[in-house]
């Protein structure tokens, strides 16, 4: 199984809404990613989990939550958002070794997000 | 750091039309490079990608990518465009002691029947 799943595909939310997006992957990979991508723009990295610890923060908003509850799950909890973090919010995976030679990532399709 | 230019931020092209598409990255060690495809209201799929050996590396759809160590490039070719390749290419680098991919700002490539 070489893919990455996320769901839910679109989420509609007002800024009071909290919700969550799931990205799940299978391929025994110790690196999860989350990606904000705005239309015709390139992603943009938000945080990075390894061995199911936060390893990198891109100084995003305390309103982005994310959580790894284990090695294949990945979740990002969404309170308070605003019109602007309308936007694709994609997941990846990848091997975690320390030589980048082997860090692939591979992306899901993503959460199409829209702030009311 | 890591950084990586898109030489084009829009190309337009007829198909049949052969196509270049440049990618320089900026930095001073090992590196391993990457183009992406977004056709419209879909996800990034990868192409091609280039860990080590060969320089010159095919990917899927016909499309193929040279890296020039000395330039700094990896642009990426296709002989013969067709209209289904209407989408947006990034061009990404990681480098030996990064864990992050840096992406370019993407070419919007349309291609017209």
């Amino acid at each position: 199984d070489t893919e990455v799943t996320q769901t839910p595909k679109h989420l509609v939310m007002g800024m009071t809404n909290k919700k969550s997006l799931k990205c799940e992957q299978h391929m025994g990979h110790r690196a999860m990613y989350w990606y904000k991508q705005k239309a015709k723009k390139p992603p943009e990295l938000m945080f990075v989990y390894s061995y199911e610890k936060l390893s990198i923060n891109e100084s995003v908003p305390s309103r982005f939550s994310p959580e790894c509850p284990n090695s294949s799950l990945l979740n990002l909890h969404l309170h308070a958002l605003q019109p602007e973090d309308s936007a694709l919010y994609l997941c990846a995976s990848s091997q975690a070794r320390a030589d980048s030679s082997y860090n692939e990532q591979f992306f899901g399709p993503g959460t199409r997000l829209t702030v009311l | 750091a890591q950084s990586v230019s898109q030489h084009n931020h829009h190309v337009i092209l007829s198909e049949a039309a052969s196509l270049e598409l440049g990618c320089n990255y900026s930095y001073g060690g090992t590196v391993n490079l990457f183009w992406y495809v977004q056709y419209p209201g879909q996800h990034l799929q990868l192409l091609l990608k280039y860990f080590s050996g060969d320089p010159l590396v095919k990917g899927i759809k016909g499309f193929e990518a040279e890296f020039i160590k000395s330039k700094f490039s990896f642009n990426l070719r296709k002989p013969s465009v067709q209209w289904s390749d209407t989408a947006e290419y990034f061009c990404a680098v990681i480098g030996s002691g990064y864990s992050t991919l840096t992406f370019g700002k993407g070419t919007m490539l349309l291609v017209s029947p």
